[in-house]
């Protein structure tokens, strides 16, 4: 079964400066897809950034980037110059093959939850 | 059009009652997702719906019935609810083999 880690329940960053949320994960899949979410206090899950297994390059969006060691089995979410804003719970997930076509399962970590100060 | 909408925002009912549940996107996506948040929680799958086909039930108890009449919308139909089903419930749709783009979510208390 396919498993997601995120070994930091909590994280602190100053406003501006750059903060890593770690997420690592198991599975005997060849190919495989990675995401972080993000989830404000008022609940809605926000996509932030996806990896595919066979990706050579590190995925990067905007003030996001997703550090992908796949030998290490890690995908690290880089957030730079963080903002007040960035405060919130953030999951990294993992997509299970479906059954049928167009219908894949996200396997979720229990989350890190960042908060910026000022 | 780039969202998946959710209503109610807030629901309460008691332990008796019938309501429902409704999500709606109009980007195409064929696959659509229920899922219910604890607080302090990962999101859990409950349903999936592929082409509109029931593809994935978490083993589900029977007091949530889903339902999928077109291809842009997803109901979730409550009836005979404990407390302890009190949560955040998010509706979810992708398309295939890409990101799921989540709703705002439905509070539910169940008194």
């Amino acid at each position: 079964a396919q498993k997601i880690t995120q070994t930091q329940p909590g994280m602190f960053v100053q406003e501006k400066e750059a903060v890593t949320l770690d997420c690592t994960y198991d599975t005997s899949d060849q190919s495989y897809g990675l995401f972080w979410y993000k989830q404000p206090s008022s609940g809605e899950m926000i996509f932030l950034i996806y990896q595919g297994s066979y990706d050579e390059q590190n995925a990067t969006e905007g003030r996001y980037s997703l550090n992908f060691q796949k030998a290490r089995k890690s995908a690290n979410l880089v957030i730079s110059a963080s903002q007040l804003g960035d405060s919130a719970m953030y999951f990294c997930a993992m997509r299970e093959d479906g059954l049928r076509g167009g219908s894949e399962k996200l396997v979720f970590g229990k989350g890190t939850k960042l908060t910026v100060n000022p | 059009d780039t969202e998946v909408t959710q209503t109610p925002k807030h629901l309460v009912m008691g332990m008796t009652n019938k309501k429902s549940l409704k999500c709606e996107q109009h980007m195409g996506h064929r696959a659509m997702y229920w899922y219910k948040q604890k607080a302090k929680k990962p999101p859990e799958l409950m349903f999936v719906y592929s082409y509109e086909k029931l593809s994935i039930n978490e083993s589900v108890p029977s007091r949530f019935s889903p339902e999928c009449p077109n291809s842009s919308l997803l109901n979730l139909h409550l009836h005979a609810l404990q407390p302890e089903d009190s949560a955040l419930y998010l509706c979810a749709s992708s398309p295939s083999g890409r990101a799921q783009f989540f709703g705002p979510g439905t509070r539910l208390t169940v008194l």
